[in-house]
């Protein structure tokens, strides 16, 4: 069946460090692959998307770049702040728009 | 854009009763709205999907009279935990569909923290 599995967190890194979040998925057809952010204490939201085979997806400085054939989305930033500590969710939809969820990886920015 | 409110955003309620919550998009119609479950450090668990006018449509395991989900109209969205029980005592998330953005992304409410006593 259709599945996203994203490293395991947390995911601690200093300031300005480079970030990785890895995402794969198994799917049939094309699916659209979405990264979610959880802030604490906050609701999901959004934070990009692809919908087809080499998309890149981006977003306050964040990219992801829908890989066919590796089946990957992972995600990635440059330089990381403090304030992009929150758990981050890879997903997958098709069609009938339900999204599959990887199961969230937290990440701890640390100053 | 593309706003999605709950209300309330926390409840307290005491075994045997009923809880209602609400979902509304603020600036935009969403003909299709999402209702989620998500469990401490978990992932969101899909329950059912709701469409403006006509019956949910629930998840494999999900009990239909016991969450009872009336989308009345385009911006709002309701989910009536009937009878609760603390095991239903959750963190309560919907979702809309907006055809902004290519017509497949889903905006999220800030979720509803129920606690069953």
């Amino acid at each position: 069946g259709n599945s996203v599995t994203q490293m395991e967190g947390p995911v601690t890194l200093s300031e300005e460090a480079f970030l990785t979040i890895n995402c794969t998925y198994t799917a049939t057809g094309y699916p659209s692959l979405f990264w979610y952010v959880q802030y604490p204490g906050e609701g999901l939201q959004l934070l990009l998307k692809a919908t087809k085979a080499d998309d890149k997806g981006s977003n306050k400085g964040f990219e992801a770049t829908y890989r066919k054939e590796t089946t990957s989305f992972h995600l990635e930033k440059g330089s990381v702040q403090v304030s992009d500590s929150a758990v981050y969710f890879c997903a997958l939809s098709y069609s009938n728009y339900q999204l599959i969820w990887g199961a969230g990886t937290k990440l701890i920015i640390k100053p | 854009g593309a706003v999605v409110s709950q209300h309330p955003s926390r409840v307290i309620c005491k075994s045997g009763t009923s809880v209602k919550i609400e979902c509304r998009s603020l600036d935009f119609q969403a003909t299709t709205m999402f209702w989620y479950r998500q469990f401490p450090k978990q992932s969101l668990m899909l329950m059912a999907t709701s469409n403006e006018g006509s019956k949910a449509t629930y998840e494999q395991g999900v009990e239909k009279d016991k969450f009872l989900i009336n989308h009345a109209s385009l911006t709002l969205s309701t989910l009536t935990v009937t009878s609760a029980h603390p095991e239903d005592s959750s963190f309560y998330i919907c979702s809309a569909l907006t055809p902004a953005g290519g017509g497949d992304t889903q905006y999220f409410g800030p979720g509803t923290r129920l606690t069953v006593l």
